[in-house]
């Protein structure tokens, strides 16, 4: 166990819906990222977080959206779904705003599937 | 644009057959370059960091070197628990904040 829970772990719904992924960071972490990973895109960088403010953004679509709330647990909404959507969405978290030697801890992620 | 590129996309190698698997980059002033494994069904774990050329990591079996343009973790008689993708990133700046840009990764298997 890393310390980062993400839920749910798995889930599946249709095209053109709204899910919402969650993430608790590991304990005394003030920054969280996620990050998309699908077969032909491997791990690309969404959005940062820290202690509640957008630090940092990626590749997000603008269908995409992210917060960090006052208890730092996060949450990453993602609306008018596509079957392109399909991945795996992880967490990610460190102590700081910037990247320390021992890099970020990993959730187990949350797999969406798009149907 | 920062970029990480890693070869071979998948290797297999017999148990204790010896291999490095490479991971080439560039990126505008390297600040640290990292080493991760990912098991199937699981997020990355941490490995190493290097942050100059010349700097060597050891744990167990894998062994992480760093040149100017390239790392190479290095698998000496591997066993069939080291089967896992390993993903090499690299520590970017975007819009004044520091994040991991990561390669396509090597999907590694062991055979026993």
């Amino acid at each position: 166990d890393s310390g980062v829970t993400q839920t749910p772990k798995h889930l599946i719904t249709a095209t053109g819906q709204r899910v919402t992924l969650r993430c608790s960071p590991r304990s005394g972490d003030l920054s969280v990222y996620w990050y998309q990973q699908s077969l032909d895109q491997g791990l690309q960088f969404l959005i940062q977080y820290y202690n509640g403010e957008e630090r940092a953004k990626g590749n997000i679509l603008e269908r995409f959206s992210a917060q960090q709330f006052p208890d730092l647990h996060s949450e990453l909404n993602l609306s008018s779904l596509e079957l392109g959507d399909s991945a795996l969405y992880f967490c990610a978290s460190s102590v700081g705003r910037q990247v320390r030697k021992d890099g970020y801890t990993f959730g187990s992620g949350t797999r969406l599937t798009v149907v | 644009e920062d970029q990480v590129t890693q070869s071979p996309e998948a290797l297999r190698l017999q148990e204790g057959e010896s291999s490095s698997l490479n991971c080439s980059y560039t990126v505008s002033g390297l600040r640290g370059l990292f080493w991760y494994r990912q098991d199937p069904g699981k997020g990355p774990e941490f490995l190493f960091t290097l942050y100059s050329a010349g700097e060597e990591k050891e744990k167990e079996r894998l062994k992480a070197t760093l040149t100017k343009k390239e790392s190479f973790l290095h698998i000496t008689a591997p066993k069939p628990e080291d089967s896992a993708t390993y993903l090499c990133a690299v520590q970017a700046v975007v819009q004044g904040a520091q994040k991991l840009v990561f390669g396509q990764g090597t999907r590694l298997t062991i055979n026993p």
